[in-house]
């Protein structure tokens, strides 16, 4: 199976600051690449599909980059509302194997 | 409007199987390119993705999991259900239903809330 490796596993931030987000794929997965938010007790939110698409209903603060086995999401400038875990999920196994990173928890600074 | 929602017992008791239920409306599973799958959390843990059925009624499983695991379709109740056996305290976890629709991407959109899980005696 393809891993998934996000990095870091935690980030502490203030309101405004750029935050980057980075994930490695153990093989290449051309741009099958989805991002995903997650607030306590919530399921995920998708906000980016196919590595930088935004989701429709996403902010334009949230950008995705890469192909192949580096990828990237980008806040551009941190909302209160965006402190939250965030997942990389590929699908170039798909229908099998559709492995997540191992998360990203964005805390207040 | 997309919406899944899962069901089914709160607590199970180490080597019973657990029988979940996907309720979801908005779009049909013999729709070609639909597809639903089942994700699980572990408390404090990132997501594990665990199987998934298509509008063909391909059946697909984590590598891990594949002999516990039976994954079905009720096209006519807009249903998928999710059969584990031999639970064990740590499959404790949240449960979460989503759809695939195949597209441009391949992402999990949207999702059910998920229902908590407890593998207790």
């Amino acid at each position: 199976d393809i891993q998934m490796t996000q990095s870091p596993s935690s980030v502490s931030a203030s309101v405004g600051d750029r935050v980057t987000i980075t994930c490695r794929a153990s093989q290449g997965i051309s741009s099958w690449l989805a991002w995903y938010q997650q607030k306590p007790g919530k399921a995920p939110k998708l906000l980016i599909y196919a590595a930088s698409s935004l989701q429709s209903g996403v902010p334009s603060r949230f950008s995705g980059s890469g192909s192949g086995t580096d990828f990237t999401l980008t806040i551009s400038s941190l909302q209160p509302e965006d402190f939250a875990t965030y997942y990389c999920q590929q699908a170039n196994s798909f229908p099998r194997a559709l492995t997540f990173g191992g998360g990203t928890k964005v805390e207040i600074k | 409007q997309v919406t899944l929602r899962e069901s089914g017992p709160a607590l199970v008791k180490p080597t019973q199987t657990l029988t979940l239920t996907c309720t979801f409306s908005g779009f049909s599973l013999s729709t070609s390119g639909m597809c639903v799958s089942w994700i699980r959390q572990p408390p404090g843990k990132a997501l594990e993705w665990l199987a998934l059925i298509d509008w063909d009624d391909d059946k697909y499983y984590s590598t891990s999991l594949k002999t516990r695991l039976t994954i079905s379709k009720d096209t006519s109740k807009n249903q998928v259900v999710l059969t584990m056996t031999n639970m064990d305290p740590v499959d404790t976890a949240t449960y979460y239903c989503a759809r695939i629709k195949v597209g441009a991407g391949l992402e999990f959109d949207p999702w059910g809330q998920g229902t908590l899980v407890t593998v207790s005696s």
